[in-house]
C-alpha cells in the first residue's frame, strides 16, 4: 500500500520561502508524476504542480513564477517550494501520486499524504 | 483555464436518501472528470475517476455520469459515512482544476 506523508515547518515568516517534503513509502517514486495541491482553511483544493520522477515539471501558472517542485529518487521524496509566501498562502498542503497519463482517464490522484497546516505569520 | 462550477453547495439529506451532486465546466472535458470525498480534517479520498469508473473499495452506492460539460455524483442511499465534502476535478487540461465542493450534512 502506497503511503505518502509531507514534513516541513508549520509556520512561515511572510516573505520568506516555504519547503516541505514527501516521503514515498511502500512503492517506488519511478515511473509516476506525484504533485502539491493545497487547501485554505475552510476552502477549496487548488492544485500546485507535478514532477515527474524524471524530473519534468508543470505548474499552476498562478503559482509558477514561486513554485519549484523537485524530486529524489534515492531517497524516494519529492519536495516544494513556495517562495514569497503571503498570509494568503496559508493552507493545508498535500501531497498526492498522480495516476496517469492513461488513454481513457487522462489523470487522477489516487493516493494523498495527510495534509500538513502551513500558517505564514511573522 | 477550464471553471468547474459544482450545485447544489450544500445540502441535507437523511439516511437512505438518493442524493445526487451536478458539476459543469466551463468547456467540453469529455470524460475527464473525477470525483472525491473529503472529512473534515482529512486528505480527499477518490470515489470515481474518467467520470463513471469506480475507484477500487469504494462502495457501489456512488456512481458517476456524464461526459463534454456536465456530470453527476449520485449515492443511492445515503449512509451515515457519506457525510462529506464532495469535489469534481477536471484534467483535460493539465492545469488541473476542482470544483468548490458540495458539502452533504444530516438532515
Amino acid at each position: 500500500q502506497v503511503q505518502l506523508q509531507e514534513s516541513g515547518p508549520g509556520l512561515v515568516k511572510p516573505s520568506e520561502t516555504l519547503s516541505l517534503t514527501c516521503t514515498v513509502s511502500g512503492g517506488s517514486i519511478g515511473t509516476y508524476y506525484w504533485s502539491w495541491i493545497r487547501q485554505p482553511p475552510g476552502k477549496g483544493l487548488e492544485w500546485i504542480g507535478y514532477i515527474y520522477y524524471s524530473g519534468s515539471t508543470n505548474y499552476n501558472p498562478s503559482l509558477k513564477s514561486r513554485v519549484t517542485i523537485s524530486v529524489d529518487t534515492s531517497k524516494n521524496q519529492f519536495s516544494l517550494k513556495l517562495s514569497s509566501v503571503t498570509a494568503a498562502d496559508t493552507a493545508v498542503y498535500y501531497c498526492a501520486r498522480v495516476r496517469g497519463p492513461l488513454p481513457a482517464a487522462k489523470y487522477y490522484f489516487d493516493y494523498w499524504g495527510q495534509g500538513t497546516l502551513v500558517t505564514v505569520s511573522s | 483555464d477550464i471553471q468547474m462550477t459544482q450545485s447544489p453547495s450544500s445540502l441535507s439529506a437523511s439516511v437512505g436518501d438518493r442524493v445526487t451532486i451536478t458539476c459543469r465546466a466551463s468547456q467540453s472535458i469529455s470524460s475527464y472528470l473525477n470525483w472525491y470525498q473529503q472529512k473534515p480534517g482529512k486528505a480527499p479520498k477518490l470515489l470515481i475517476y474518467a467520470a463513471s469508473t469506480l475507484q477500487s473499495g469504494v462502495p457501489s452506492r456512488f456512481s458517476g455520469s456524464g461526459s463534454g460539460t456536465d456530470f453527476t455524483l449520485t449515492i443511492s442511499s445515503l449512509q451515515p459515512e457519506d457525510f462529506a465534502t464532495y469535489y469534481c476535478q477536471q484534467s483535460y487540461s493539465t492545469l488541473f482544476t476542482f470544483g468548490p465542493g458540495t458539502k452533504v450534512d444530516i438532515k
